[in-house]
C-alpha cells in the first residue's frame, strides 16, 4: 500500500497569499496518478486536480497542481475566502489511498 | 447535470446491517464505475472499494472484505454499500462517488450518508 504524507498538517494564511501544500508518497506513483480534493465542513469532498496537475472541471486556475514520482504539490496562487478549507491527495496507480488532509485555517 | 443522491441517516446497534443507496442521475449509469468511501468522524478519507456498473464486478479495499458488500439496480441507476456485523468503529459518513472513466478517482460525489453504530 502506498502510504501519503501531507505537510503542513495545518497552514495558516490570509486572504490573498500563495498556499502550498505537499503531498509525499511513500513509494512512487505510478504514472503521476494523483488527484487533490478540497472539502469544507459538512459537505463531500470536491475534486480539484487529477492526473498531478490537470484542472477539473470548472476549477479555478489560482489552481495548480505539479510533481512526480513521490512528490507532489497543490498551489493555490491567491487564497480567496472560499478556499479555507481541508485538502486532501490521493493516488490511484495503485490500491486508491488518500493522504491525512492538510487545512487550510484563515490566520 | 450528474448527481449522486445518498439515502439518509441511518442509526444502528452492534451486530445490525445497514444498506446505503447512491442513486445517479444525469449520465448514462453503467458507464462509469461508483467508488465507495468512507469518513470516520473528524478523520480523513479512506477508500472502500469500488464496483463495475457495467459487468457488476466489485473490489473490495484491504480491510474491507466479508463484511461490506456492493451491489447495483442498473434498471433505477443506483449502486448500494452494504455493511453487515455493524462495530462501532464502522461510524462514519459513507459517500459514493462517480468513477472517472478508467482511473480510480472520484469526479463527482454523492452527499454522504452517516452511519452511526451505537448501543
Amino acid at each position: 500500500e502506498i502510504v501519503l504524507t501531507q505537510s503542513p498538517g495545518t497552514l495558516s494564511s490570509s486572504p490573498g497569499d500563495r498556499a502550498t501544500l505537499s503531498c509525499r508518497a511513500s513509494q512512487s506513483v505510478s504514472s503521476s496518478y494523483l488527484a487533490w480534493y478540497q472539502q469544507k465542513p459538512g459537505q463531500a469532498p470536491r475534486l480539484l486536480i487529477y492526473d498531478a496537475f490537470s484542472r477539473a472541471t470548472g476549477i479555478p486556475d489560482r489552481f495548480s497542481g505539479s510533481g512526480s514520482g513521490t512528490d507532489f504539490t497543490l498551489t493555490i496562487s491567491r487564497l480567496e475566502p472560499e478556499d479555507f478549507a481541508v485538502y486532501y491527495c490521493q493516488q490511484y496507480g495503485s490500491a486508491p489511498t488518500f493522504g491525512q488532509g492538510t487545512k487550510v485555517e484563515i490566520k | 447535470q450528474v448527481q449522486l443522491v445518498q439515502s439518509g441517516s441511518e442509526l444502528k446497534t452492534p451486530g445490525a446491517s445497514v444498506k446505503v443507496s447512491c442513486k445517479a442521475s444525469g449520465y448514462t449509469f453503467t458507464s462509469y464505475g461508483v467508488n465507495w468511501v468512507r469518513q470516520a468522524p473528524g478523520q480523513g478519507l479512506e477508500w472502500l472499494g469500488w464496483i463495475n456498473t457495467d459487468t457488476g464486478n466489485p473490489t473490495y479495499a484491504q480491510g474491507f472484505t466479508g463484511r461490506f458488500v456492493f451491489s447495483l439496480d442498473t434498471s433505477v441507476s443506483t449502486a448500494y454499500l452494504q455493511i453487515s456485523s455493524l462495530k462501532a468503529e464502522d461510524t462514519a459518513i459513507y459517500y459514493c462517488a462517480r468513477k472517472a472513466l478508467g482511473y480510480n478517482y472520484g469526479s463527482e460525489w454523492g452527499q454522504g450518508t452517516l452511519v452511526t453504530v451505537s448501543s
